[in-house]
Parts: structure tokens; sequence; C-alpha cells
């Protein structure tokens, strides 16, 4: 496609229940990123994939967090027993990156989770 | 950890003013990248700095990183209803990939 795209765009659900988010990156992009928007906090870093490998984990904030991406393409991010604070936007970027700096990341729409 | 530090954090200006917002850094910035959010939308990718004094022009838009790659600042010349949005910089990690976000400045243009 011609973009990233996330799904789906809108997610309302009850706490306690597991949630699976879902991002498309740009087609041969090898970096792909989770973000998460809140208010009040900013936008947040969760993982990065390098490939199907996750280098950098360190900011799912809980276990409850958890990612993989299969192919070099899909990723999941998946919220398990979902708490109230974990009502945010959730962001996908990927970019062309193989290592090193100055890899513009393209962003998806993202996601919009509210849980009750 | 590194932390961006944006001003303002909010602005209203009449159309066909001149705007400026700016945004610092702890530490040493790497790679500085300037973002525009509307609201439900995602991020869209405005410029992105590199060496220290540089500047770069994107229609009404230009970015610069001071020599010591610790500041740059947006400005925005005769502004327009359509630039309103939240500005977001954010900075590449002494090891590239992850970008770290200023908390964003959110600016509405009155016609």
């Amino acid at each position: 496609g011609a973009g990233v795209s996330q799904s789906p765009s809108n997610k309302v659900t009850e706490k306690g229940k597991d949630v699976e988010l879902r991002c498309d990156p740009i087609s041969g992009h090898t970096a792909l990123y989770w973000y998460r928007q809140s208010l009040g906090q900013g936008l947040e870093f969760l993982i990065y994939f390098q490939g199907n490998s996750a280098p950098d984990k360190s900011g799912l904030p809980s276990d409850r967090f958890s990612a993989e991406r299969t192919g070099g393409s899909v990723s999941t991010l998946t919220i398990q027993r979902t708490q109230q604070e974990d009502s945010a936007v959730y962001l996908c970027a990927s970019s062309q990156q193989t290592s090193g700096f100055y890899n513009e990341q393209f962003f998806g729409p993202g996601t919009r989770l509210t849980v009750l | 950890s590194q932390e961006l530090e944006q001003s303002p954090q909010s602005l209203i200006v009449q159309e066909g003013k001149n705007l400026t917002i700016n945004c610092t850094s702890s530490k040493t910035l790497y790679g500085l990248y300037w973002y525009k959010q509307k609201y439900g939308e995602g991020l869209i990718f405005l410029m992105m700095l590199q060496k220290g004094g540089e500047e770069k022009s994107h229609e009404k838009i230009t970015a610069k990183l001071d020599e010591k790659k610790q500041q740059s600042s947006l400005h925005i010349t005769a502004s327009q209803p359509s630039h309103a949005g939240i500005y977001l910089c954010g900075a590449e990690g002494t090891s590239g990939s992850r970008l770290t976000f200023g908390e964003g400045t959110q600016l509405t243009v009155n016609p």
C-alpha cells in the first residue's frame, strides 16, 4: 500500500479483556515501531522491530503488553487484561532503516483504544 | 535518557502572522525530526535536521538546528488555517532507531 495502515481505527473494550492491534507497514520497510499517545503523557515509544526481531522492547509498560512481527511485514500489538490506563492512541511507524541514524519514520493513522 | 522540551505548549495566532516553535534537548541531537499531527490522525513528516547550523524550508515552514545541536526552531511565515494542528519534535538517541518526542505545541490559526 501507499502508506502505513492500522486496524481497527477505533476499539472500545471492557476492562479485563484482551485486545489486538494490527499494523501494516510500507512494503519493503525493514524497521517497525509502536508508540502510544495518551493525554498528559505525550508520545511514548513502546517497541521497535528490525525484521522479525525486537532489539528494543524497553518501552513496553508491563508484561501485559506484547508484540510480534511475522514475515518482516505485519505486526500485532497485544494487550492482555486491559486496564483503563491503557486507553490511548496507539501509533505504528515504519522506516527503511537497516542501521544507524537519519531514517524517516512514516506513521500510520493510529488505533484509538478506549477501555471502559 | 534524552528529554525534549517544546515551547510554547499552545499558540493562537491570527491568519497571516508569523510564529516560532522551539524544541530544546537535554542532550546533543543526532537527528531532529519535525512532525505535524491533526486531531485523530497520524503524524505527518515535515523535516529532518542532522547537522549543526542546518536550515531547511518547505513552503512557508522553516526549521533550523543550532550549531551546538541542542535546540531546534520551527518558523511559519504568513500562517494559514491549514497550518493548525499539533507540532511535535522528535529526536533519535545515541543508537538511532527509536524517537523521543516533545510534548507537542498546539497551534490554532484564526481566520
